[in-house]
């Protein structure tokens, strides 16, 4: 699995966007990427994920460069309840990946 | 649906104890998997299994053990609790198109003293 780089933290206020970088330079063409969150003392969630196309869901818009070096995660209008540590992930489709989280970005939403 | 439900919550056990976490899941999801969560740390794959009476190893499979008689259950067994199973314990699962949409449980604490 390609090795991800997130920043370590990050600010946002409430009801603006917050972006999420992530770098994935050594991704290869059959790893997508993926992104999970976890709430304090909860379990981790899954987010959205693409593989070279951005991707929008009801949670969130993924950008992927073009070159599929790195991606944004973008919650369009955060809240407090999004307040979390949110983990970018390069993975290939297969049964028995494990979803190793590195450090991840811890996201404070402020109001 | 319930989705991904564990128990205990909580678990506090000697050193030596055995002891079963449970997990279910009511979605029908056939990949079902085992994680645990040590302190300001990622996730490690212990077990997980693609579908009723199929298992195999994770990272850190020692200790433990499992089974998949159902789909909707896969227990985990702590066979001799020591020290350093100390941690948070996560049962996810997911359908077999999407093995990483995986969906979590609330995740068992268990304290081994």
């Amino acid at each position: 699995d390609a090795k991800t780089t997130q920043p370590t933290s990050m600010d946002c206020a409430e009801g603006r966007a917050a972006n999420l970088p992530c770098n994935h330079s050594t991704i290869s063409g059959n790893e997508y990427v993926y992104w999970y969150r976890q709430i304090h003392s909860q379990g981790p969630q899954y987010i959205i994920h693409g593989l070279k196309n951005n991707e929008t869901n009801e949670m969130a818009s993924l950008i992927i460069t073009e070159d599929r070096k790195s991606s944004t995660l973008i919650l369009p209008h955060a809240t407090l309840r999004d307040t979390a540590v949110y983990y970018c992930i390069a993975l290939n489709n297969n049964a028995g990946n494990m979803l190793t989280f590195g450090g991840g970005t811890r996201l404070m939403v402020k109001p | 649906n319930a989705g991904v439900t564990q128990t205990p919550k909580f678990q506090v056990l000697k050193t030596g104890q055995s002891m079963t976490l449970q997990c279910a899941q009511d979605m029908n999801h056939e990949y079902m998997s085992w994680y645990r969560q040590d302190p300001g740390m990622g996730l490690r794959l212990i077990h997980y299994s693609v579908g009723a009476g199929i298992t195999d190893q994770g990272e850190v499979p020692n200790g433990y053990n499992v089974s998949r008689s159902t789909t909707e259950d896969f227990p985990l067994r702590l066979l001799s609790a020591a020290p350093s199973q100390t941690s948070v314990y996560f049962c996810a699962s997911s359908l077999p198109g999407r093995p990483n949409e995986q969906f979590f449980g609330p995740g068992t604490r268990l304290t081994v003293l």
